[in-house]
């Protein structure tokens, strides 16, 4: 099983719709969650962390369920600067530090 | 807002040849990494390094990768041999603290030919 897993897509949606992305992970040992997102060719760009309460930063919702070791993240009323690819990113404590993984990546296309 | 650099953004270099990444992370950053992602394909991680030495490594990196942290601000990937499956977009990234958000650099552009 992957450690990160998410469905690569592409998502095509129109703007101002909603839409949800999962990730699952398989270490139960991970201890911080984010969400990324990657625009072509650049550097990831941190979107949000994920709390187990759920957070929401304006149009995006993240959600935690570390019994189902179960990510998402919700945009609602998408825009076309959305598109782009969003990761899913754990952080896991290892024996002598941590790292942080990376899914592959959900491609989210939004068009008029 | 402080920012992880890296330089150079792109470096084309011949099969063989080594290559040096340099990294500038956040300033107070105590954790180091470096990614790579070749065109394409996911993000993946190659090492990590805390208290001026190397805390995990992955099987991406063998013998012909390492890392330094010569004079407390920069921090370099050093490739011995380069290969051309070494091609890729490397990313270095830091942050504060084991369990906080990291920062990534712009990344170098590696072309090996």
């Amino acid at each position: 099983r992957k450690e990160v897993e998410q469905d690569p897509g592409p998502f095509n949606v129109p703007e101002g719709a909603t839409v949800a992305f999962n990730c699952t992970y398989s270490n139960s040992a991970s201890q911080s969650f984010f969400w990324y997102r990657q625009d072509c060719r650049k550097e990831p760009k941190l979107l949000m962390s994920v709390y187990s309460s759920g957070n929401e930063d304006g149009r995006f919702t993240a959600q935690l369920n570390r019994a189902s070791q179960y990510i998402s993240l919700l945009i609602r009323d998408s825009k076309l600067s959305d598109s782009a690819t969003y990761l899913c990113v754990v952080n896991v404590y290892t024996g002598g530090g941590n790292k942080l993984t990376f899914g592959t990546g959900t491609q989210l296309k939004v068009e008029l | 807002e402080p920012e992880v650099t890296q330089t150079p953004s792109h470096q084309v270099t011949q099969m063989g040849q080594e290559v040096i990444l340099r990294c500038v992370p956040i300033s107070n950053h105590l954790y180091f990494y470096w990614y790579r992602q070749i065109l394409g394909q996911k993000v993946e991680f190659l090492v990590s390094f805390y208290n001026n030495e190397i805390s995990e490594k992955s099987e991406i990196f063998d013998d012909q990768f390492s890392v330094e942290r010569p004079d407390g601000s920069n921090f370099t990937l050093k490739i011995r041999s380069t290969k051309l499956e070494d091609s890729a977009m490397y990313f270095c990234a830091s942050k504060e603290g084991g369990d906080t958000e990291a920062f990534f650099g712009q990344g170098t552009r590696l072309t090996v030919v």
